[in-house]
């Protein structure tokens, strides 16, 4: 599977402050999606990167208060814009590659941003 | 839409036993089910994944196996480790943009 890498691994930040995680693969995927996972919550998708056009935002997730950008197939940003101490959470990046037809639908993760916001 | 129920919240077995987690889910058009480890301060590892066309898989000590009549799947680990201790998240998805929907987690306690 890809080797995912994401920076950074962890931060802390002031409120009203913005951050933005990258994700790095190293291979080419077709698909990568941008998951929040809450303190001891599951995992929850913000929205799917798509390259070269917007990102497909999930139901309550918006795009000025996450905004994410994926100039190639290899690679996504996430910014979370004007922190405020709920946005505390792990971040992870996953990615799909279904060009191989047995493989749909199949995700893996990269390590995840550890984010808390005072 | 989707909803993935999972239980139970925590499990704790002794070294060589059996665990078992549970998941139902709600749409009926879901056909893709993985399985995940997380492990603190990780991100979570897909450990094994049954489609809908299959009833049971299975790699060395887990399992999965899917009832698409009654919605729901199960992972089973037998001879569990101590390096078995994790949260293990189930997911579904229905194929429609690569969605995967999580269920709560299990918090896995394997004593040695």
């Amino acid at each position: 599977s890809a080797v995912i890498s994401q920076k950074p691994s962890r931060d802390i930040c002031q409120r009203g402050t913005s951050l933005t995680i990258q994700c790095q693969v190293d291979s080419q995927v077709t698909m990568m999606f941008w998951y929040r996972q809450q303190p001891g919550q599951s995992l929850t998708l913000i929205a799917t990167a798509n390259q070269g056009s917007e990102a497909t935002y999930e139901s309550g997730f918006v795009i000025d208060k996450f905004p994410i950008s994926r100039p190639n197939l290899t690679f996504s940003t996430l910014t979370v814009s004007n922190m405020s101490p709920e946005d505390s959470s792990i971040y992870l990046c996953s990615v799909e590659d279904p060009r191989e037809t047995r493989r749909i639908n199949e995700q893996f993760f990269g390590p995840g941003t550890r984010l808390t916001v005072l | 839409g989707e909803n993935v129920e999972q239980h139970p919240s925590t499990l704790s077995v002794q070294e060589g036993d059996s665990a078992v987690i549970k998941c139902t889910y709600s749409d009926s058009a879901s056909n893709y089910f993985p399985w995940y480890k997380q492990e603190l301060g990780k991100g979570p590892q897909l450990i094994i994944d049954i489609r809908s066309n299959v009833g049971e898989k299975k790699d060395q000590r887990i399992a999965v196996t899917l009832n698409k009549t009654a919605k729901h799947f199960s992972l089973h680990i037998t001879e569990t480790q101590p390096e078995d201790s994790a949260v293990y998240f189930c997911a579904a998805s229905n194929n429609q943009g690569g969605k995967l929907i999580f269920g709560q987690g299990t918090e896995l306690s394997v004593k040695p």
